[in-house]
């Protein structure tokens, strides 16, 4: 049962655009939403959280929104920069609980 | 200095040998985390180890066997594993139970 879900395998923008990943969780017990980012051979680097307490946070260039009601977040990255390309993962956790959930990947193409 | 480091990166064994993975963290975390990561798909949790007890064992065989000696160390002993074992093995560390993870680079295991 996949209870965080990105549907989205690949993705393919051009340098300077907008890149929105997408991703869908089923379990209504998570509460702490993150992303990760993932070069080929190395290990997946933090980028960004949200508590279900908020709806938006800022980083930088990377923006997460969370819809409670849809049970749906997303990523924003602006302006999208080659260094960009990887693959993302959304992961979920259950407050109090250190399992971490994750999704299947979406692999970010930044086309110069 | 959000580093979590790995040896050795790569690893080739047998299926009677006996090897261990190690994993180190100086950041004053108190929780560690191994991960296995198969091509293509998302990290697995498979143990958790919270003020250096072992908190979360995910139903792991005991083929694989974890020690976590002081706060920044984290090892995996392996012995007697199987061709389909081989996969990149993640270690990861938190500040507490409910902080976001940092990953090392990881171990790439083939098993022969």
């Amino acid at each position: 049962d996949q209870q965080v879900k990105q549907n989205s395998p690949s993705l393919s923008v051009q340098e300077g655009r907008i890149s929105i990943l997408n991703c869908d969780y089923t379990n209504s017990m998570f509460d702490y939403f993150l992303w990760y980012k993932k070069y080929p051979a190395e290990g997946p680097t933090f980028l960004i959280s949200i508590s279900s307490i908020k709806d938006k946070n800022e980083d930088g260039r990377f923006t997460v929104f969370l819809n409670k009601s849809a049970k749906h977040l997303s990523l924003h990255i602006v302006p999208s920069q080659p260094g960009d390309s990887a693959v993302y993962f959304c992961a979920a956790r259950n407050f109090g609980n250190e399992k971490l959930t994750f999704g299947t990947g979406t692999r970010l193409t930044i086309i110069p | 200095d959000t580093e979590v480091t790995q040896t050795p990166k790569h690893l080739v064994m047998g299926m009677t040998n006996k090897k261990s993975l190690k994993c180190e963290q100086h950041m004053g975390h108190r929780a560690m985390y191994w991960y296995k990561q198969k091509a293509k798909k998302p990290p697995e949790l498979m143990f958790v180890y919270s003020y250096e007890k072992l908190s979360i064992n995910e139903s792991v065989p005991s083929r694989f066997s974890p020690e976590c000696p002081n706060s920044s160390l984290l090892n995996l002993h392996l012995h007697a594993l199987q061709p389909e074992d081989s996969a990149l093995y993640l270690c990861a560390s938190s500040q507490m139970r409910d902080y976001e993870q940092y990953f090392g680079p990881g171990t790439r295991l083939t098993v022969t």
